[in-house]
C-alpha cells in the first residue's frame, strides 16, 4: 500500500480564494482524521470520520471550513473563503481501530 | 485543546547518550501513543501503550505509563544522529469518542 496520500503537497493562494485539500486513506482503514499544524498551536484536530461518517467536527475553526468523505477512499477539506491565518500544514491520517495513526505527508498551505 | 503536554520543549544531547521525554495529560485515557516527526514530514507512529500497561519496549525505545500521575515517558537509548526529530505524545480519551489529541512535542537534537 502506498500509505496515506495527500494532495497538493504545496498550495499558495490569495486571500478570499477557495482551497480544497484532498486525502486518500490507506485501504481498509475505517478512521480518517484531519489535523492542522502551526508553530503556535501545534497539532490541532479539526475533524474525524468513522466509516465515512463525521463523528466530531468541534475542532473546525469556523464555518469557512468544511470536510467531506463521500466514500471510504477519499476525503476533502475545503476552506472558503481562505484567510492568511489559515496558513499551516494540514495533515490527513487514517487508522483501523485503536491503533496508531498513519499520516500523509501533509499539505503546506500559504494564504497571501 | 491540548490533552498531552511534553516536557522538555527542546533537548540536545550527545550521540550515544540516552534521551528521555515526558508527557503529562489531563483526563483518563484508553491508550497513549508516541510519534516522531522529521522536519517537513508527516508523523510516524512509534509505540502505543494501553491504560492497563505500565511499560513497553520496541527496539531502542522504552515507554512507561503512570495512570495515577497521568504521565508517560519515552526513553531512547544509545541515541543516533538519525533520532533528531520532534517527538509527540497523543492520547485517546476514555470516553468512547476515539479522538486522538496531540501535545506540542519535544524537539530532540542529537549532537555528533
Amino acid at each position: 500500500d502506498a500509505g496515506v496520500i495527500q494532495s497538493p503537497r504545496h498550495e499558495v493562494t490569495e486571500m478570499g480564494q477557495e482551497v480544497t485539500l484532498r486525502c486518500k486513506p490507506i485501504s481498509g482503514h475505517d478512521y480518517l482524521f484531519w489535523y492542522r499544524q502551526t508553530m503556535m498551536r501545534g497539532l490541532e484536530l479539526l475533524i474525524y470520520f468513522n466509516n465515512n461518517v463525521p463523528i466530531d467536527d468541534s475542532g473546525m475553526p469556523e464555518d469557512r471550513f468544511s470536510a467531506k468523505m463521500p466514500n471510504a477512499s477519499f476525503s476533502t477539506l475545503k476552506i472558503q473563503p481562505s484567510e492568511p491565518r489559515d496558513s499551516a500544514v494540514y495533515f490527513c491520517a487514517s487508522s483501523s481501530g485503536p491503533r496508531g495513526l498513519f499520516f500523509g505527508s501533509g499539505t503546506q498551505l500559504s494564504v497571501l | 485543546s491540548q490533552q498531552g503536554e511534553e516536557d522538555p520543549q527542546a533537548l540536545s544531547i550527545q550521540e550515544g547518550e540516552n534521551a528521555t521525554m515526558n508527557c503529562s495529560y489531563k483526563t483518563s485515557i484508553n491508550n497513549l501513543q508516541w510519534y516522531r516527526q522529521n522536519s517537513g514530514r508527516g508523523l510516524v507512529h512509534l509505540i502505543l501503550i494501553r491504560s492497563n500497561e505500565r511499560e513497553k519496549h520496541s527496539g531502542r525505545l522504552r515507554v512507561t505509563l503512570d495512570t495515577s500521575k497521568k504521565s508517560s515517558s519515552l526513553l531512547i537509548t544509545a541515541s543516533r544522529a538519525a533520532d533528531t526529530a520532534s517527538y509527540f505524545c497523543a492520547t485517546e480519551a476514555m470516553n468512547r469518542d476515539d479522538k486522538i489529541i496531540f501535545g506540542k512535542g519535544t524537539r530532540l537534537h542529537i549532537l555528533p
